[in-house]
């Protein structure tokens, strides 16, 4: 069975700080990664998607794969109070008779403090 | 675009009625999930259809679950009898499939459920 871990937090960072979020799964044969933000009471929303080994940058966000280690990781530059949410790692293994549904982790609880 | 929507946005009912949930994906998608979200569980995957079809109902709880996709731009999710243990949040969400693994799968603003 697929697995998506991720620590639950609280985690705590001053504004203007870097946020580091952090995701390790089960499924070597995985090949799609999000990282999603859910505000409370809200639907989840892309923030980030990752394919290939290394890091991937948009804007105060940067998402980094390692598929040797089976590890995500997002980090947000310049935390914002709006940034507090719940990020949500999620895993896609696409076959060649179509795509699974994700796999999601149970997220991380963000507080950026001002 | 109006995104994935969907209906109900809350509901209230008694355990032993029946449920059912619609959504309505974005135009153009071929894939459409259903997802379960509760505190202790997180966000799973119920049933995923595509082209209409569905492929993977494995996370479909039991039998008091189905799910159906008539057309293209409809499809519901049925609990009948429902019971307490069933309130969650259900979203609905829809993906295309031109750039594969690529695809963004859109989240609805999904359906509150309670069942007392």
């Amino acid at each position: 069975q697929k697995e998506v871990e991720q620590n639950s937090g609280p985690l705590s960072v001053p504004e203007g700080a870097i946020a580091s979020l952090n995701c390790t799964y089960s499924d070597r044969g995985s090949q799609s990664f999000f990282w999603y933000r859910q505000y409370s009471g809200k639907s989840p929303e892309l923030i980030m998607s990752i394919y290939s080994n290394g890091d991937k940058e948009d804007g105060r966000f940067t998402a980094q794969l390692n598929k040797a280690s089976q590890y995500v990781s997002l980090l947000i530059r310049d935390s914002q109070p709006s940034d507090s949410a719940t990020y949500l790692c999620a895993v896609l293994e696409f076959s060649g008779g179509g795509a699974d549904g994700l796999t999601f982790g149970k997220g991380t609880h963000l507080i950026i403090q001002p | 675009d109006a995104g994935v929507i969907q209906s109900p946005r809350h509901e209230v009912t008694e355990m032993g009625q029946e449920v059912t949930l619609r959504c309505k994906p974005i135009s153009g998608h071929d894939y459409l999930f259903w997802y379960r979200q509760t505190m202790m569980r997180g966000l799973e995957l119920l049933i995923y259809f595509n082209n209409n079809v569905p492929i993977d109902d494995s996370g479909m709880p039991e039998d008091r679950f189905s799910a159906k996709m008539p057309n293209a731009s409809f499809s519901t999710l049925k609990i009948q009898p429902s019971e307490p243990r069933d309130s969650a949040v259900y979203f609905c969400a829809s993906r295309g499939s031109g750039q594969g693994v690529q695809e963004t799968q859109y989240f609805g603003p999904g359906t509150r459920l309670l069942v007392l």
